[in-house]
């Protein structure tokens, strides 16, 4: 069975502050994947990052940036200079390799950017 | 880019009364989702579908529900006999085949039982 731990439930940052969201997974398959979803006021489900689990670079992408850490099952999750728009929930995600894997979300953690 | 298209946005029903909700995936995907999240929870897997028969169901997925793909392009979801626990937002996702390509979500449909 896959699962996804989100400990932190709220966090509330500063506007131009950095934000990390902490995501530990588990999972039985050699190959899976992971995601961050963006979830606004407005309720749809927004897909913000991918990863391969045989691809443990460290990406950045614009204000995101992610850090996968493999040994410790971790796939945490930063926004760098937050924004009031970056206020939502955020999913950690994980599905196995094959075709038609079933998507396993953690919790979610509500950040609230203050301005 | 292409999208999931879900209707209706919002439905509103009374206890008892069957609803149906309707997809549309991404034409070339053939893997298909319901994903439902009640009020402040996680989003939690109901079914998929693929080559026109369920492939997973978890134990939300009883009787009371079932999935059809009655045409080329939709892929609707049936409640009977809501019951007022199956408020929730209802997802459906799609996924291209292969083991590349992630899943696109659609924007929901928020179904309230009254």
């Amino acid at each position: 069975a896959q699962k996804v731990t989100q400990a932190q439930t709220e966090i509330s940052v500063v506007e131009k502050e950095d934000v990390t969201l902490d995501c530990v997974y588990e999972t039985r398959d050699t190959t899976y994947y992971l995601f961050w979803y963006k979830q606004p006021p407005s309720g749809e489900l927004v897909f913000l990052i991918r990863r391969n689990s045989f691809d443990e670079q460290n990406e950045i992408s614009g204000r995101y940036s992610w850090n996968f850490q493999k040994s410790t099952s971790s796939f945490n999750f930063t926004i760098t200079a937050s924004q009031v728009v970056d206020s939502a929930v955020y999913f950690c995600a994980l599905s196995g390799s094959y075709g038609n894997n079933r998507l396993a979300f953690g919790k979610g953690n509500q950040v609230v950017v203050i301005p | 880019e292409p999208e999931v298209t879900q209707t209706p946005s919002h439905q509103v029903t009374q206890m008892g009364q069957e609803v149906i909700l309707r997809c549309v995936p991404i034409s070339n995907h053939l893997y298909f989702y319901w994903y439902r999240q009640i009020l402040g929870q996680k989003v939690e897997f109901l079914v998929s579908f693929y080559n026109n028969e369920i492939s997973e169901k978890s134990e939300i997925f009883d009787d009371q529900f079932s999935v059809e793909r009655p045409d080329g392009s939709n892929f609707t979801l049936k409640i009977r006999s809501t019951k007022l626990e199956d408020s929730a937002m209802y997802f459906c996702a799609s996924k291209p085949t292969g083991r590349e390509g992630g899943y696109t979500f659609g924007s929901g449909t928020r179904l309230t039982v009254v």
